[in-house]
């Protein structure tokens, strides 16, 4: 079993639609968490960074963690055709010695005009 | 300022060679880590190095090799190169080597082993 689980895709969606992304893990150690955008033959971009359980939100763009369920969201409003990528999840532990950071596979997301 | 710096954008190398690639970081970053990333998969984590020295490893084998330098900058090596070490790598840059500072990817560099 992976440590993070993310569902592949692909997912199309047409424009102005609310997106939802998730991941699930199994590393308890986890505490660290994240979401990174990349589009095609480009490196990640690092969209949203969370600590612990709780939502954080910027501008259409919404994070949530549920530690408890081992659970993690992303959450894009009014998305645009621009929002058009893969979303990888990541995510790291305290104390392992290394900056590790252990991702999702990435869902590839389409917004359709 | 300048994210962070990969060369080169693509390389093409037969099975046994040899290859070096190249990072710069994030102005004011020391922490330097380096990522292999598959077709249709998420980044696999293989060195970090913060202050010139190895801070961790992930499941590689002893082919792959990396330094930093004075400067921060860091060189990824792989030793002879198998078809299966087709991949993005990525380098990422963190202000320092803490698990709470946050990671900025560069561009990557494409290699293709034939």
């Amino acid at each position: 079993q992976k440590e993070v689980e993310q569902d592949p895709g692909p997912l199309s969606v047409p424009e102005g639609a609310i997106v939802s992304l998730n991941c699930t893990y199994s590393n308890s150690a986890f505490q660290y968490f994240m979401w990174y955008r990349q589009y095609s033959r480009k490196g990640p971009e690092l969209l949203m960074y969370t600590y612990s359980s709780g939502n954080k939100e910027d501008g259409r763009f919404t994070a949530q963690v549920d530690k408890s369920s081992k659970y993690i969201s992303l959450f894009i409003r009014d998305s645009q055709p621009s929002d058009s990528a893969t979303y990888l999840c990541a995510m790291s532990a305290i104390g392992q010695g290394a900056q590790k950071l252990v991702f999702g596979q990435g869902t590839r997301l389409t917004i359709n005009p | 300022d300048a994210g962070v710096t990969q060369s080169p954008t693509h390389l093409i190398k037969t099975r046994g060679q040899q290859v070096t690639l190249r990072c710069s970081p994030i102005s004011g970053h020391k922490s330097v880590s380096w990522y292999q990333q598959v077709l249709g998969q998420g980044p696999q984590f293989i060195f970090q190095y913060y202050e010139k020295e190895e801070r961790g490893r992930g499941n590689f084998p002893d082919r792959f090799s990396a330094r930093q330098f004075p400067n921060y900058s860091s060189e990824l090596n792989v030793n002879a190169l198998l078809l299966g070490d087709s991949a993005l790598y990525l380098c990422a840059s963190s202000r320092t080597a803490a698990s709470y500072n946050e990671q900025f990817f560069g561009p990557g560099t494409r290699l293709t082993v034939l």
